[in-house]
């Protein structure tokens, strides 16, 4: 079976830093590229980053660009995102998803996890 | 990177079609045949529905269909069902190789 899981999430102070991880599994991971999309409470989907099947282009959004770092680990079938000097409106449901093809963005996010929470507040 | 404008809601009853737009621009929708939609239900993650503007990945209902004209893309439901109820969101490429979404909507049957 295919299956995404995201862990990593918690609760965070402004300005502190959080590591999430994705552990996938039932599908060749380093033939895929992969994409964090988050939802804050109660409101639509955002795109936050992407990075290429072999991890060596990444892309982000402009709103996390310089704070969040996507990488991946294709020995272990991981992809991590890191989030450094959040903010409250970083608030949000935080999925991981498999892109359909080794180049991300174009071809539609066919595997998605069942997200981790990340809430920033002091 | 704006959002994509889509409806906040459009409603249908059983049997009826259904049609959701999300309208860009020239440098996301309307540039590129990327464009792709997603179901989601309450609490759950979302599902790919359509990819590549008129798509379907296997094992979605050929109920569902995509379009494009210029900036707008288009989702349509035939024979709505009471499962079809759920929030619908839109995504394109973008122009800076980034990828943006709709701002929703919310699909009631009736």
């Amino acid at each position: 079976e295919v299956q995404l899981l995201e862990s990593g999430g918690g609760l965070v102070q402004p300005g502190g830093s959080l590591r999430l991880s994705c552990a996938a599994s039932g599908f060749t991971f380093s033939n895929y590229a992969m994409s964090w999309v988050r939802q804050a409470p109660g409101k639509g989907l955002e795109w936050v980053s992407a990075i290429s099947a072999s991890g060596a282009t990444t892309y982000y959004a402009d709103s996390v660009k310089g704070r969040f770092t996507i990488s991946r680990d294709n020995s272990k079938n991981t992809l991590y995102l890191q989030l450094n000097s959040l903010r409250a409106e970083d608030t949000a449901v935080y999925y991981c998803a498999k892109d359909r093809s080794r180049i991300p963005l174009y071809y539609g996010l066919d595997v998605w996890g069942q997200g981790t929470t990340v809430t920033v507040s002091s | 990177q704006s959002a994509l404008t889509q409806p906040a809601s459009v409603s249908g009853s059983p049997g009826q079609s259904i049609t959701i737009s999300c309208t860009g621009t020239s440098s996301d929708v309307g540039g590129y045949n990327y464009v792709s939609w997603y179901q989601q239900h309450p609490g759950k993650a979302p599902k790919l529905m359509i990819f590549e503007v008129n798509n379907r990945p296997s094992g979605v209902s050929n109920r569902f269909s995509g379009s494009k004209s210029g900036n707008t893309a288009s989702l349509t439901i035939s024979g709505l069902q009471a499962e079809d109820e759920a929030d619908y969101y839109c995504s394109s490429y973008t122009s800076t190789s980034t990828s943006c979404f709709g701002g929703g909507t919310k699909l009631t049957v009736l």
